[in-house]
């Protein structure tokens, strides 16, 4: 069964600290793995893609990492600020021949004062 | 930055009721998505829309949705009948001109239903 799994569930961090969190997909074929950042009730924004072949991907203060062979992708928020309060969503796409995004339930973050 | 815009931010309405949420996607794009997410739960796809056309569609879309583009820029999300959980976000996304076909989202529409 094609599914992606995220932990920790939830993350609370003080301001200026960095975090990592973590994904694992057992999604095949795979075509390219995406980090979407979502404020409450807000759509998702995407702030990541990699496909199969990249390790690492960057983006400002948000760099994602990939490996394929063991199906697991990281997100790392460096000198985190309150405004990247939000949930992470890990989202993977099965195939080139699909339009068909498998999101992950997501990482909770929290950054305080 | 590209934008996708929806309307109603927010709908109540009665079970039972037909709702219509409407999207407008990038300028010229052909593609479309729908995906749905239920309070405290994931995104989910629902469907995706090419060229006029439904072009895949998830268990989750039965015969109580449709989706249509009834002009040129709009394309609408209808559920006939709602029911209590139907109720969640409801986003449409609309694909940047990138080889990763990268989704951009629109803000959602919330939709209760009572």
């Amino acid at each position: 069964k094609n599914q992606v799994e995220q932990s920790p569930q939830s993350l609370i961090i003080l301001e200026g600290k960095n975090c990592t969190l973590q994904c694992n997909y057992t999604v095949s074929p795979f075509s390219n793995l995406r980090w979407y950042k979502q404020d409450t009730g807000r759509g998702p924004v995407s702030l990541t893609i990699m496909t199969f072949s990249e390790n690492t991907k960057s983006n400002g203060r948000y760099t994602a990492t990939l490996d394929a062979d063991t199906k697991q992708s990281s997100l790392h928020i460096t000198a985190s600020q309150l405004s990247d309060s939000a949930s992470y969503i890990c989202v993977v796409s099965g195939s080139y021949n699909t339009d068909k995004l498998i999101f992950g339930t997501g990482t909770r973050l929290q950054v305080f004062p | 930055e590209p934008e996708v815009t929806q309307t109603p931010s927010h709908q109540v309405t009665q079970m039972g009721q037909e709702v219509i949420l409407r999207c407008v996607p990038i300028s010229n794009h052909l593609y479309f998505y729908w995906y749905r997410q239920i309070l405290g739960q994931k995104v989910e796809f629902l469907v995706s829309f090419y060229n006029n056309e439904i072009s895949e569609k998830s268990e989750i879309f039965d015969d109580q949705f449709s989706v249509e583009r009834p002009d040129g820029s709009n394309f609408t999300l209808k559920i006939r009948s709602t029911k209590l959980e139907d109720s969640a976000m409801y986003f449409c996304a609309s694909p940047w001109a990138s080889g990763n076909n990268e989704q951009f989202f629109g803000p959602g529409t919330r939709l209760t239903v009572l």
